[in-house]
Protein backbone atom coordinates (compact mmCIF):
# COMPACT_ATOMS: atom_id res chain seq x y z
CA UNK A 1 0.00 0.00 0.00
CA UNK A 2 0.83 3.90 0.10
CA UNK A 3 3.87 4.40 2.69
CA UNK A 4 5.54 7.91 3.42
CA UNK A 5 9.10 7.53 5.26
CA UNK A 6 10.44 10.20 7.18
CA UNK A 7 13.74 10.87 8.68
CA UNK A 8 15.29 11.73 11.07
CA UNK A 9 13.00 10.64 13.79
CA UNK A 10 14.54 13.29 16.89
CA UNK A 11 16.87 16.23 15.49
CA UNK A 12 18.20 18.72 17.57
CA UNK A 13 20.03 21.98 16.84
CA UNK A 14 21.46 25.00 18.49
CA UNK A 15 19.32 28.45 17.90
CA UNK A 16 20.07 29.99 14.53
CA UNK A 17 21.36 26.32 13.17
CA UNK A 18 19.21 25.20 9.62
CA UNK A 19 17.21 22.15 10.33
CA UNK A 20 16.57 19.85 7.46
CA UNK A 21 13.73 16.71 7.64
CA UNK A 22 13.14 14.37 4.12
CA UNK A 23 10.50 12.32 3.32
CA UNK A 24 9.70 9.68 0.41
CA UNK A 25 6.49 8.12 -0.58
CA UNK A 26 5.46 5.29 -2.57
CA UNK A 27 2.67 5.94 -4.23
CA UNK A 28 3.34 8.19 -8.05
CA UNK A 29 0.12 9.58 -8.13
CA UNK A 30 0.59 11.12 -4.93
CA UNK A 31 0.12 15.19 -6.17
CA UNK A 32 0.34 17.00 -2.57
CA UNK A 33 2.28 17.42 -0.16
CA UNK A 34 1.89 19.48 3.54
CA UNK A 35 4.06 19.77 6.17
CA UNK A 36 2.65 19.83 9.63
CA UNK A 37 3.75 21.25 12.84
CA UNK A 38 2.01 19.84 16.28
CA UNK A 39 3.02 20.96 19.69
CA UNK A 40 2.34 18.76 22.57
CA UNK A 41 -0.94 18.01 23.52
CA UNK A 42 -2.15 20.46 20.65
CA UNK A 43 -3.90 19.92 17.01
CA UNK A 44 -1.74 19.59 13.64
CA UNK A 45 -1.02 22.73 12.05
CA UNK A 46 -0.05 23.04 8.34
CA UNK A 47 2.97 25.28 7.86
CA UNK A 48 3.65 24.81 3.99
CA UNK A 49 2.74 22.35 1.46
CA UNK A 50 3.97 21.96 -2.23
CA UNK A 51 1.74 20.36 -5.47
CA UNK A 52 3.33 18.25 -8.05
CA UNK A 53 3.95 20.88 -10.52
CA UNK A 54 6.19 22.76 -8.48
CA UNK A 55 9.44 22.21 -7.56
CA UNK A 56 10.14 24.37 -5.01
CA UNK A 57 8.14 26.69 -1.89
CA UNK A 58 9.29 29.02 0.36
CA UNK A 59 7.82 31.20 3.16
CA UNK A 60 9.61 33.42 5.10
CA UNK A 61 12.42 30.86 7.16
CA UNK A 62 10.25 27.78 5.50
CA UNK A 63 10.99 25.90 2.43
CA UNK A 64 10.03 22.95 0.89
CA UNK A 65 10.91 21.30 -2.43
CA UNK A 66 9.81 18.59 -3.99
CA UNK A 67 11.46 15.67 -6.02
CA UNK A 68 8.71 14.04 -8.35
CA UNK A 69 11.15 11.65 -10.00
CA UNK A 70 13.19 10.25 -6.77
CA UNK A 71 9.71 10.55 -5.35
CA UNK A 72 11.56 12.50 -2.29
CA UNK A 73 10.41 15.91 -0.56
CA UNK A 74 12.26 17.62 2.22
CA UNK A 75 11.16 20.52 4.76
CA UNK A 76 13.95 23.06 5.53
CA UNK A 77 14.01 25.22 8.45
CA UNK A 78 16.86 28.28 7.84
CA UNK A 79 17.54 30.36 11.66
CA UNK A 80 15.41 28.36 13.64
CA UNK A 81 14.54 29.69 17.27
CA UNK A 82 13.29 27.80 20.07
CA UNK A 83 9.50 28.12 19.33
CA UNK A 84 9.83 26.00 16.26
CA UNK A 85 10.77 22.93 18.62
CA UNK A 86 7.81 20.52 17.97
CA UNK A 87 6.73 17.26 16.39
CA UNK A 88 6.76 17.68 12.13
CA UNK A 89 4.98 15.56 9.85
CA UNK A 90 4.76 15.31 6.17
CA UNK A 91 2.28 13.79 4.21
CA UNK A 92 1.64 12.71 1.32
CA UNK A 93 -1.95 12.13 -1.11
CA UNK A 94 -3.60 9.07 -2.07
CA UNK A 95 -5.96 8.15 -4.41
CA UNK A 96 -8.75 10.96 -6.28
CA UNK A 97 -10.33 11.42 -2.29
CA UNK A 98 -7.36 13.45 -0.75
CA UNK A 99 -6.43 11.41 1.86
CA UNK A 100 -3.10 11.86 3.21
CA UNK A 101 -0.69 9.37 4.14
CA UNK A 102 1.74 10.41 6.87
CA UNK A 103 4.99 9.83 8.09
CA UNK A 104 5.92 8.93 11.66
CA UNK A 105 6.73 12.34 12.33
CA UNK A 106 10.15 14.37 13.34
CA UNK A 107 10.64 15.78 17.06
CA UNK A 108 12.85 19.08 16.50
CA UNK A 109 14.51 20.39 19.67
CA UNK A 110 16.00 24.18 19.16
CA UNK A 111 18.16 24.50 21.67
CA UNK A 112 18.59 28.87 22.88
CA UNK B 1 -14.12 32.17 11.67
CA UNK B 2 -14.51 29.45 13.67
CA UNK B 3 -12.21 25.82 13.03
CA UNK B 4 -12.93 22.52 13.13
CA UNK B 5 -14.53 21.04 16.69
CA UNK B 6 -14.56 17.95 18.34
CA UNK B 7 -16.30 16.27 21.01
CA UNK B 8 -16.07 15.22 23.77
CA UNK B 9 -11.68 16.32 24.01
CA UNK B 10 -11.60 12.94 26.35
CA UNK B 11 -13.02 10.31 26.73
CA UNK B 12 -12.57 6.69 29.06
CA UNK B 13 -13.70 4.07 28.67
CA UNK B 14 -14.34 0.43 29.52
CA UNK B 15 -13.52 -2.33 27.16
CA UNK B 16 -16.35 -3.69 25.67
CA UNK B 17 -18.79 -0.55 25.94
CA UNK B 18 -19.24 1.64 22.56
CA UNK B 19 -18.51 5.39 21.68
CA UNK B 20 -19.54 8.02 19.82
CA UNK B 21 -16.75 10.32 18.59
CA UNK B 22 -18.34 13.85 17.10
CA UNK B 23 -16.91 16.11 14.69
CA UNK B 24 -18.10 20.13 13.64
CA UNK B 25 -16.24 20.53 10.37
CA UNK B 26 -15.57 24.48 8.93
CA UNK B 27 -18.92 25.53 7.78
CA UNK B 28 -19.08 24.98 4.00
CA UNK B 29 -16.07 22.46 3.62
CA UNK B 30 -17.39 19.94 1.60
CA UNK B 31 -15.22 16.88 2.67
CA UNK B 32 -14.61 15.07 6.00
CA UNK B 33 -11.65 13.24 7.64
CA UNK B 34 -11.28 10.41 10.10
CA UNK B 35 -7.36 10.16 11.43
CA UNK B 36 -6.51 8.10 14.65
CA UNK B 37 -2.94 8.67 16.12
CA UNK B 38 -1.29 6.42 18.35
CA UNK B 39 1.08 8.14 21.26
CA UNK B 40 4.31 8.81 19.80
CA UNK B 41 2.93 7.73 16.21
CA UNK B 42 2.21 9.61 12.62
CA UNK B 43 -1.42 10.09 11.94
CA UNK B 44 -3.59 7.06 10.12
CA UNK B 45 -6.34 7.43 7.80
CA UNK B 46 -9.34 6.06 8.90
CA UNK B 47 -12.63 7.11 6.48
CA UNK B 48 -13.45 10.24 4.19
CA UNK B 49 -16.83 11.76 3.56
CA UNK B 50 -17.52 13.93 0.33
CA UNK B 51 -20.43 15.34 1.90
CA UNK B 52 -23.24 13.06 3.50
CA UNK B 53 -21.11 10.20 0.84
CA UNK B 54 -18.31 7.75 2.19
CA UNK B 55 -16.21 6.74 -0.57
CA UNK B 56 -13.07 6.11 0.75
CA UNK B 57 -13.56 3.51 3.90
CA UNK B 58 -10.26 1.90 3.92
CA UNK B 59 -8.67 2.92 7.03
CA UNK B 60 -11.46 1.71 9.21
CA UNK B 61 -9.54 -1.05 11.03
CA UNK B 62 -12.14 -3.44 11.52
CA UNK B 63 -16.21 -3.25 11.15
CA UNK B 64 -16.43 -2.26 14.45
CA UNK B 65 -15.53 1.22 13.23
CA UNK B 66 -18.42 3.19 11.72
CA UNK B 67 -18.66 6.69 10.65
CA UNK B 68 -21.14 8.64 8.99
CA UNK B 69 -22.58 12.01 8.38
CA UNK B 70 -25.46 14.14 8.35
CA UNK B 71 -26.72 17.24 6.39
CA UNK B 72 -22.82 17.58 4.83
CA UNK B 73 -21.54 19.02 8.07
CA UNK B 74 -21.52 17.13 11.77
CA UNK B 75 -19.86 13.11 11.33
CA UNK B 76 -19.75 10.79 14.29
CA UNK B 77 -17.47 7.98 14.52
CA UNK B 78 -18.57 5.08 16.41
CA UNK B 79 -16.50 2.37 17.60
CA UNK B 80 -18.48 -0.80 18.94
CA UNK B 81 -16.85 -3.21 21.83
CA UNK B 82 -14.40 -0.79 22.24
CA UNK B 83 -10.73 -3.06 23.03
CA UNK B 84 -7.56 -1.58 24.90
CA UNK B 85 -5.79 -0.85 21.51
CA UNK B 86 -8.47 1.21 20.05
CA UNK B 87 -7.28 3.66 23.19
CA UNK B 88 -5.77 6.48 20.37
CA UNK B 89 -6.05 10.52 19.67
CA UNK B 90 -8.88 10.80 17.35
CA UNK B 91 -8.82 13.77 14.61
CA UNK B 92 -11.09 15.10 12.36
CA UNK B 93 -9.93 17.18 9.63
CA UNK B 94 -12.45 19.22 6.83
CA UNK B 95 -10.74 20.64 3.45
CA UNK B 96 -13.09 23.38 1.29
CA UNK B 97 -13.23 21.32 -1.80
CA UNK B 98 -12.29 17.86 -3.24
CA UNK B 99 -8.77 16.88 -4.25
CA UNK B 100 -8.03 18.85 -7.40
CA UNK B 101 -9.81 21.86 -7.11
CA UNK B 102 -7.32 23.28 -4.91
CA UNK B 103 -9.12 23.45 -1.89
CA UNK B 104 -7.56 20.52 -0.40
CA UNK B 105 -6.03 21.86 2.23
CA UNK B 106 -7.36 20.00 5.63
CA UNK B 107 -7.54 21.55 8.90
CA UNK B 108 -7.52 19.95 11.83
CA UNK B 109 -9.90 19.93 14.95
CA UNK B 110 -8.20 19.40 18.70
CA UNK B 111 -8.85 15.63 18.73
CA UNK B 112 -10.49 13.10 21.25
CA UNK B 113 -8.20 11.29 23.58
CA UNK B 114 -10.20 8.02 24.17
CA UNK B 115 -8.41 5.61 26.33
CA UNK B 116 -10.15 2.57 26.63
CA UNK B 117 -9.46 0.87 30.08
Amino acid sequence: GENVEQHPSTLSVQEGDSAVIKCTYSDSASNYFPWYKQELGKRPQLIIDIRSNVGEKKDQRIAVTLNKTAKHFSLHITETQPEDSAVYFCAASSGNTGKLIFGQGTTLQVKP
Amino acid sequence: GAGVSQSPSNKVTEKGKDVELRCDPISGHTALYWYRQSLGQGLEFLIYFQGNSAPDKSGLPSDRFSAERTGGSVSTLTIQRTQQEDSAVYLCASSLDSPGSGGETQYFGPGTRLLVL
